[in-house]
């Protein structure tokens, strides 16, 4: 079956870039999603990438794809403390299914 | 202010008690979920609402029902549960279950079964 996975936690200095790693297995996955939680909230979308590109960039935020090898990065640049949160990466199915597959979330702590 | 609301935000309960958890989304989505998130585990995909009729039963357990009366509600039931129940319970929707668009979350309740 599907699966997703990322590293449990991530530790940052103020100012430094992240770079939150995930690998995905379902090939024919055409939405790939970033979403990050904060404390005492639900999950809220980030960004999220087509399987056709490599890139996107937002602002602070550069998503990066590698098909080949099903791996999607999140690239946060100049982190700062608000952005201490859980990010999830995701991929939704590629067969009119109904199951968006998340993985268990890393937790990013910016140190000031 | 998240257009999907869930109450109530914590919920005690012991294993013998009948809760209801209950979601509402003001975003006019046709589909609505039920997620289980606990700790350094992925989310669980527990149901599936489409146009109110259940689509996803992801294999959970009978002491969960769930319940759709419109596409604005979602409620989930809870009976007998054991304590390895307790997690935080996400309500999410979107526009319609079969595309690729992104999930809209509420705040969840985290639920403690003692």
């Amino acid at each position: 079956g599907e699966d997703v996975e990322q590293s449990l936690f991530l530790s940052v200095r103020e100012g430094d870039s992240s770079v939150i790693n995930c690998t995905y297995t379902d090939s024919s996955s055409t939405y790939l999603y970033w979403y990050k939680q904060e404390p005492g909230a639900g999950l809220q979308l980030l960004t999220y990438i087509f399987s056709n590109m490599d890139m996107k960039q937002d602002q602070r935020l550069t998503v990066l794809l590698n098909k080949k090898d099903k791996h999607l990065s999140l690239r946060i640049a100049d982190t700062q403390t608000g952005d201490s949160a859980i990010y999830f990466c995701a991929e939704k199915e590629n067969t009119g299914g109904f199951k968006t597959i998340f993985g268990a979330g890393t937790r990013l702590f910016v140190k000031a | 202010e998240t257009g999907v609301t869930q109450t109530p935000r914590h919920l005690v309960m012991g294993m013998t008690n009948k809760k209801s958890l209950k979601c509402e989304q003001h975003l006019g989505h046709n589909a609505m979920y039920w997620y289980k998130q606990s700790a350094k585990k992925p989310l669980e995909l527990m149901f599936v609402y489409s146009l109110e009729e259940r689509v996803e039963n992801n294999s959970v357990p009978s002491r969960f029902s769930p319940e759709c009366p419109n596409s604005s509600h979602l409620f989930l039931h809870l009976h007998t549960l054991q304590p390895e129940d307790s997690a935080l319970y996400l309500c999410a929707s979107s526009p319609y279950s079969t595309d690729n668009s992104p999930l809209h979350f509420g705040n969840g309740t985290r639920l403690t079964v003692t």
